[in-house]
Formats: C-alpha cells, sequence, structure tokens
C-alpha cells in the first residue's frame, strides 16, 4: 500500500514567517500534486511537479519534487493570513487514483 | 456556471438508515472519485469510475455502494449507515489519465447519530 506521510501535521507562525511543509513516501510516484483546502470547501489544486528534481513556483510558494520523485516539500516565504488552510500533498502512480497525504494545517496570525 | 456540485451540504440520520449523496459534474469528464476525510487520516478513495457503468474500489467500500448510469452524475448510497460512516464526503472528478488534477466539489458534511 501506497502511503504519503506530511509534517508537521499542524503549524502555528505569524505572520511574514517562512516555513516548509515535507510529503514523503517508500513509493516512487510519477508526478505529485500539492492542494489546498479551505474550511467548508473541497481541495484545489495548486500545483503538478512530474520531474525528479523539478522546482516550480507561484508567487512565495515553492514547490520540489525530490531527485528519485518520493518525496516533494512545500516552501512559503513570508507567510500571510490568506495563506491559512489544510495543504495536501497527493501522489499519481500508474493508475488514475492519486494518493493523498495525512495534511498540515497551516494557521498564519496577523 | 460549470463545476461539481454536491446534494446535500449537510446531513443528520440514524444508524441503520439508507442514506445518498449526490454528486453531478456538468464537465463531461470520464472519471468520478468518492472520498472521506477525517481528521488525521486525510483523503480516503472509497469508490471511483471511469465511464458510465464502469465503477471499481478504492481503499475503504465497505458499506458504501456506488451507480453511474450518465457521465455527469456518480451517487454514493450507504446501505445501512453506522456511526463510523460520520464523515464529510467529497466527490471529484477529472477528464482522463496521467495524474491529471481532480476537481473537487465542496463536501457533504454526514452525521450519524
Amino acid at each position: 500500500t501506497q502511503l504519503l506521510e506530511q509534517s508537521p501535521q499542524f503549524l502555528s507562525i505569524q505572520e511574514g514567517e517562512n516555513l516548509t511543509v515535507y510529503c514523503n513516501s517508500s513509493s516512487v510516484f510519477s508526478s505529485l500534486q500539492w492542494y489546498r483546502q479551505e474550511p467548508g470547501e473541497g481541495p484545489v489544486l495548486l500545483v503538478t511537479v512530474v520531474t525528479g528534481g523539478e522546482v516550480k513556483k507561484l508567487k512565495r510558494l515553492t514547490f520540489q519534487f525530490g531527485d528519485a520523485r518520493k518525496d516533494s516539500s512545500l516552501h512559503i516565504t513570508a507567510a500571510q493570513p490568506g495563506d491559512t488552510g489544510l495543504y495536501l500533498c497527493a501522489g499519481a502512480g500508474a493508475t488514475n487514483k492519486l494518493i493523498f497525504g495525512t495534511g498540515t494545517l497551516l494557521a498564519v496570525q496577523p | 456556471d460549470a463545476g461539481i456540485t454536491q446534494s446535500p451540504r449537510y446531513k443528520i440520520t440514524e444508524t441503520g438508515r439508507q442514506v445518498t449523496l449526490m454528486c453531478h459534474q456538468t464537465w463531461s469528464h470520464s472519471y468520478m472519485f468518492w472520498y472521506r476525510q477525517d481528521l488525521g487520516h486525510g483523503l480516503r478513495l472509497i469508490y471511483y469510475s471511469a465511464a458510465a457503468d464502469i465503477t471499481d474500489k478504492g481503499e475503504v467500500p465497505d458499506g458504501y455502494v456506488v451507480s453511474r448510469s450518465k457521465t455527469e452524475n456518480f451517487p454514493l448510497t450507504l446501505e445501512s449507515a453506522t456511526r463510523s460512516q460520520t464523515s464529510v464526503y467529497f466527490c471529484a472528478s477529472t477528464p482522463g489519465t496521467g495524474g491529471q488534477p481532480q476537481h473537487f466539489g465542496d463536501g457533504t458534511r454526514l452525521s450519524i447519530l
């Protein structure tokens, strides 16, 4: 069974701080997606990384796919209260199904 | 407007009752999925469908039934609800293969007393 572990589970920081969320697995994925979920809503895709070692930037968010395509990280620079939410990584394998990580709940205090 | 809609948004029922959660998408996506979201477990796949009349089990299918007679609809039925099925349920769709992003509805919060 493929598993994706995210760390930390919870993170509460002050506005302006930097943070990194990790997504780790012992399995290889063909691609990895990051979603953000706000209260009362479904997850919304932020980015997809496909190539080992790939780095993608989305404004203050930087996503990296591990060289072996088993892990990924999300780095947020100068966090804002609007970044508050649940961050989910999801790995895609040979099938159309996604394996979701356990999630990281981020709270950015003003 | 195009999108994926779930109904109802909230539902309270009793153990042993049958309850059906509805999911409708307007994109004509081939693939549709049902997940449950519980604290500490993330999103777990219940059932998915590759096309009309084609469904398959996910990670946690026990106690659930699905059907897909039309491409745009993918209802999820709890035949005899149990307290352990109290959860938030999300429906999602995607156009095809290759790890394409999934588009989620806003969820149904189901409480079983």
